[in-house]
Parts: C-alpha cells; sequence; structure tokens
C-alpha cells in the first residue's frame, strides 16, 4: 500500500537559515509526489511537485524539493527561511493503489514548522 | 484565493443530526475530492467525482455520501453524526483525472464541523 512518513512532528529553524522538512514515501512504481502547506485556519495550498524529470524540483515561495529515489526521500527545502513560512507543510503521494481509477492523495502527518525571528 | 469555494465555514450540530457541506471547484476543473482532517486521523481521502460521476473512494463511512451535480459543484452529505466526526471538511477540484492537469489539487478553506 501506498504511504507518506513525515518524521518530524515539528521543525525549529531561525530566520535566515536554510530549513528542511522531511518526507519519505512507500509506492509500487514511480511515484508522482507533492508538498503542500497550510496556514492557521486556511485550506492547503499547493507547493510543488515531482512527477518526472529532474530530480530537483522548485517551487512557490522560494521552497524546492529533492526526490532521491534510491533513499525513497522528497524533502523539502529553502536556503533562507522567514518568519512568514511558519505554517504545517504535508507531505503527499498519489494513490495508485489497484482498485483505485481516481487520482487521490495520501497525506503525511504534517509538519509543523516554526521560525523564530 | 485557490478558485475553490465551501460553504458553510462553521457548523454546529447535535449527535444524531444530517448536515450537507457544499463545494464549488475552480472554473473549468473537473474533479471534484473531498478530505477530512482531524487530529487523530490527519489528513484522509473520502471520496472524488469526475464531471458528474464517482471516480473513487477512500475511507468514507457509509453514514456519509456525496454527489457532483451538472454545474459540477458538489456536495457532502453526514447524516447519524457522531461526536467523532468533528472535523474539518476540505474540497479540493483539479482539471481532470489524467495527465498533468490532474496532479494538482487545489483546496477550499474547509468546513469545520463540531458535533454536540
Amino acid at each position: 500500500a501506498q504511504s507518506v512518513a513525515q518524521p518530524e512532528d515539528q521543525v525549529n529553524v531561525a530566520e535566515g537559515n536554510p530549513l528542511t522538512v522531511k518526507c519519505t514515501y512507500s509506492v509500487s512504481g514511480n511515484p508522482y509526489l507533492f508538498w503542500y502547506v497550510q496556514y492557521p485556519n486556511r485550506g492547503l495550498q499547493f507547493l510543488l511537485k515531482y512527477i518526472t524529470g529532474d530530480n530537483l524540483v522548485k517551487g512557490s515561495y522560494g521552497f524546492e524539493a529533492e526526490f532521491n529515489k534510491s533513499q525513497t526521500s522528497f524533502h523539502l527545502k529553502k536556503p533562507s527561511a522567514l518568519v512568514s513560512d511558519s505554517a504545517l507543510y504535508f507531505c503527499a503521494v498519489r494513490d495508485i493503489s489497484p482498485n483505485q481509477a481516481g487520482t487521490a492523495l495520501i497525506f503525511g502527518k504534517g509538519t509543523t514548522l516554526s521560525v523564530s525571528s | 484565493d485557490s478558485g475553490v469555494t465551501q460553504t458553510p465555514k462553521h457548523l454546529i450540530t447535535a449527535t444524531g443530526q444530517r448536515v450537507t457541506l457544499r463545494c464549488s471547484p475552480r472554473s473549468g476543473d473537473l474533479s471534484v475530492y473531498w478530505y477530512q482532517q482531524s487530529l487523530d486521523q490527519g489528513l484522509q481521502f473520502l471520496i472524488q467525482y469526475y464531471n458528474g460521476e464517482e471516480r473513487a473512494k477512500g475511507n468514507i463511512l457509509e453514514r456519509f455520501s456525496a454527489q457532483q451535480f451538472p454545474d459540477l459543484h458538489s456536495e457532502l452529505n453526514l447524516s447519524s453524526l457522531e461526536l467523532g466526526d468533528s472535523a474539518l471538511y476540505f474540497c479540493a477540484s483539479s482539471h481532470g483525472t489524467s495527465g498533468a492537469s490532474s496532479y494538482e489539487q487545489y483546496f477550499g478553506p474547509g468546513t469545520r464541523l463540531t458535533v454536540t
């Protein structure tokens, strides 16, 4: 079965420092991977996706993610964190179960990113 | 603003009652997804509709049902409500159901359901 793991419930980083939010996945076949961000009392916002191609994917707000097939990881990164980046981050993989004809996403538990000034 | 709208924003109701949550997808999007977000279960896929037809089912209870209408808006019906149904219910939409246009889902602001 497909699954996504975000091993850290919370990541704390100082403003201006690089940040990494970790994600590992388990799928059969090629993964379609996504990162979403959720601000308080808001819906999820799409950040970036990996479907195929370059392992380094660039997304919104200066975020990027690196796809590593051998480590089955898709970590979210940003070179210099902002206080406004503080939010809940979700990694997701497209559900390609044999009984799923649709394009639903399987989400990780989420990681709270806290950026201090 | 994602372009996906959901009503109502908040809903408080009693156990045993029935409620309907409404979602309007982004203009041009044919797929609608419903997700439930709770503290203990996280974000879980419930059901997907594509152009009026059910496309995929996730962890949706039999007490819950959904439909997508000809104008593409969707409704999620929750009946015989229990305390454990209290959660944030999100609707998302995407353009298609295959190919690159299906991969990005755009989420509405959610409906917070509280069952007392």
